[in-house]
């Protein structure tokens, strides 16, 4: 089966750095993706790592390591606003949809 | 209006009710997505829809039944319910399921309660 692993929760204080680990055992291997879920909203999308390597946006990177079936979110200089859930997507197959972790509760406290 | 919007955005149904889910997408997307999301439980794919046809099935009872009647509209018909189907329902969509970067916009969801 198809599978994603991350951490339940995580609490951190503002201006601190986190990271979210994510590893995968899925049949195929198109990318990896990054969610940010706020209570009662939408997710939305953070970043995508296809190749190897670190991905920067802002504030937040995301990594990719394939041989290691194993990513990561990081987030820099934390603020009251990161707390949410974040989550992992794989997509296993060409041309199918995505496959979520059950993602990380991020709590930012001041 | 903007993104993906989902009507209605709370319901509660008995087991016996028929009910139905609307999204509407404003982005020129081709593929449209339901997903299913429960507490402590990954989002789990429900069905796909690609230039209107369905692509994927995940599986899913009998019970939810999709239909896509453009790219720009998506529905879930709701009918004789479970209990354990209490959950909020997310639909998304993206430029196109084959080539896309992971990226999908997800509306902000159905939160659906069967008594």
């Amino acid at each position: 089966g198809q599978s994603l692993e991350q951490p339940s929760e995580v609490t951190a204080v503002e201006g601190a750095i986190v990271q979210i680990n994510c590893t995968y055992q899925t049949s195929g291997f198109y990318g990896l993706s990054w969610y940010q879920q706020h209570d009662g909203g939408a997710p939305t999308f953070l970043s995508y790592n296809a190749l190897d390597g670190l991905e920067e946006t802002g504030r937040f990177s995301s990594f990719l390591s394939r041989s290691d079936s194993y990513g990561y979110l990081l987030l820099q200089e934390l603020q009251m606003k990161d707390s949410a859930s974040y989550f992992c997507a794989v997509r296993a197959e060409a041309g199918t949809a995505l496959i979520f972790g059950k993602g990380t509760t991020l709590s930012v406290s001041s | 209006e903007t993104g993906v919007t989902q009507t209605p955005r709370h319901l509660v149904m008995g087991m016996t009710n028929k009910k139905s889910l609307k999204c509407e997408q404003h982005l020129g997307h081709n593929a449209m997505y339901w997903y299913k999301q429960s507490a402590k439980k990954p989002l789990e794919l429900m069905f796909v829809y690609n230039f209107k046809e369905q692509t994927e099935n995940n599986s899913v009872p009998s019970r939810f039944s999709p239909e896509c009647p453009n790219s720009s509209h998506l529905f879930l018909h709701l009918h004789t319910l479970q209990p354990e189907d209490s959950a909020l329902y997310l639909c998304a969509s993206s430029q196109d399921p084959v080539t896309n970067t992971g990226e999908l916009f997800f509306g902000e969801g159905s939160r659906l309660t069967v008594l």
